[in-house]
């Protein structure tokens, strides 16, 4: 089945303990993306891959990284996670960049920094 | 930059149709997106216009007028089930892949 799988799916943590946040995509599909969504705000992304080794921050990069080491693979990386990083993100990955390629979403994860 | 506005929720009953506008800013962009996602779900894809015009997919229809910065998504024969939240969204061209999303409307269908 294809599908976009995110790990965890709910974490709770404190302040500054280092978080990964899986994401990995079994269509072969180029682009990757990180979004996080909060009340009133819809979906803000946070970095964006265009493929492997090419990533590029997205509207709310700060406080976060990415690496895209393998096509299949995007991991979330917070190194040093604070309160206002608690939120719903979402992992996409859509076939290429194309204006009108579908992105194809993970179920979410939703996290909580205490 | 760029800036996608919509209304923050609609309600209509069953069978009715409501049109959800997004109003956008912007220097440039490849097309417009649109968006579902139920409570708590992961937003699924509905449809896409690249040109000026209405695409139409069963019941949900999206239209696009570049010339007038808007499009629409038109839900027909609404139903129970399209309770959620739809979010237009586009591609700039002057950060090839970024994608940037309205804040959402969400529509509440009453029996």
């Amino acid at each position: 089945e294809a599908q976009v799988t995110q790990n965890p799916r709910y974490l709770i943590t404190v302040t500054g303990k280092k978080l990964t946040v899986t994401c990995s995509q079994n269509m072969n599909h180029e682009y990757m993306s990180w979004y996080r969504q909060d009340p009133g705000l819809g979906l803000r992304q946070i970095y964006y891959s265009m493929n492997v080794e090419v990533t590029d921050k997205g509207d709310v990069p700060e406080g976060y990284k990415v690496s895209r080491k393998e096509k299949r693979n995007f991991p979330l990386i917070l190194e040093s996670p604070s309160p206002n990083q608690t939120s719903l993100y979402f992992c996409a990955s859509s076939l290429s960049s194309q204006g009108g390629q579908p992105q194809h979403f993970g179920d979410g994860t939703r996290l909580s920094i205490l | 930059g760029q800036s996608l506005e919509q209304p923050s929720e609609v309600t209509a009953v069953e069978g009715a149709i409501v049109q959800i506008n997004c109003t956008y800013q912007t220097s440039g962009f490849y097309g417009l997106s649109w968006y579902q996602q139920h409570d708590g779900g992961a937003p699924t894809f509905l449809s896409y216009n690249a040109l000026d015009g209405l695409e139409e997919t069963g019941r949900f229809s999206s239209f696009l007028s570049r010339s007038d910065s808007y499009g629409y998504l038109l839900l027909q024969e609404l139903q129970m089930k399209d309770s959620a939240s739809y979010f237009c969204a586009v591609r700039q061209t002057d950060s090839w892949g970024k994608l940037q999303f309205g804040a959402g409307t969400q529509v509440v269908v009453t029996p």
